[in-house]
């Protein structure tokens, strides 16, 4: 079973300027994430889809940050303008929903890394 | 609002040894807890997921227990070697799939 994909996986760009990651879930996965991990901090969800549809973008910073699930498959996540604390590995990961929903499972793909200069 | 919480921060061990990682979340209405695994420049590894039914899982070397009436897990992980090395996070989830990532605890298995 192929994993999670992600690309690119190293980014380097300038202040204000504007960057694209994209994402392809285990296939089969209706449920996909997009965290933002800060250098020795924990992954800090941005936005949760089920199939094409937002379920939670509460932490999403919706003045620069947007992500679109369009088929219900592949994602991406944009940022525009990005800013020096955007500097971060952002993730992406994907879960079956299950019935019983203590057998949800997170799998994740190896992340991008965003340097913002 | 769940918090999720680690400790400690950092750990070093010499190989051989036995230790154990703790995290500590706020909310016990969790539906299960992850353990994962994360190795500098690459993405998290699932290693145990405890649903909120059980008191313990097993995977080889590691042992993750949950109780959540105190709200906590933890990660014991027997006889460690320098390739456990690596950064290990636990997760809370909801009944939504909605997960809470704790810091972390770095780990150093000196050989």
């Amino acid at each position: 079973e192929a994993g999670v994909a992600q690309s690119p996986r190293y980014k380097i760009i300038e202040k204000r300027q504007s960057v694209a990651f994209w994402c392809n879930p285990i296939s089969g996965h209706a449920t996909l994430y997009w965290y933002q991990q800060i250098l020795g901090q924990g992954p800090k969800l941005l936005i949760q889809f089920q199939n094409n549809g937002v379920v939670d973008d509460s932490q999403l910073p919706k003045d620069r940050f947007s992500a679109e699930r369009l088929k219900g498959v592949d994602s991406t996540l944009k940022i525009q303008p990005a800013k020096l604390e955007d500097s971060a590995v952002y993730l992406c990961a994907s879960s079956f929903p299950r019935r019983d929903p203590t057998y949800n499972e997170q799998f994740f793909g190896p992340g991008t890394r965003l340097t913002v200069l | 609002k769940q918090e999720v919480t680690q400790i400690p921060a950092a750990l070093s061990v010499p190989e051989g040894e036995n230790l154990v990682l703790n995290c500590s979340f706020t909310d016990s209405a969790i539906y299960n807890l992850q353990w994962f695994r994360q190795d500098p420049g690459k993405g998290l590894t699932s290693l145990l997921l405890i649903q909120s039914s059980q008191r313990e899982q097993t995977s080889g070397r590691l042992n993750a227990s949950l109780d959540k009436s105190s709200g906590r897990s933890t990660l014991y992980i027997a006889a460690s070697q320098p390739g456990d090395s690596a950064t290990y996070l636990c997760a809370a989830g909801d009944y939504g799939q909605n997960f809470v990532f704790g810091p972390g605890t770095r780990l150093s298995v000196l050989p």
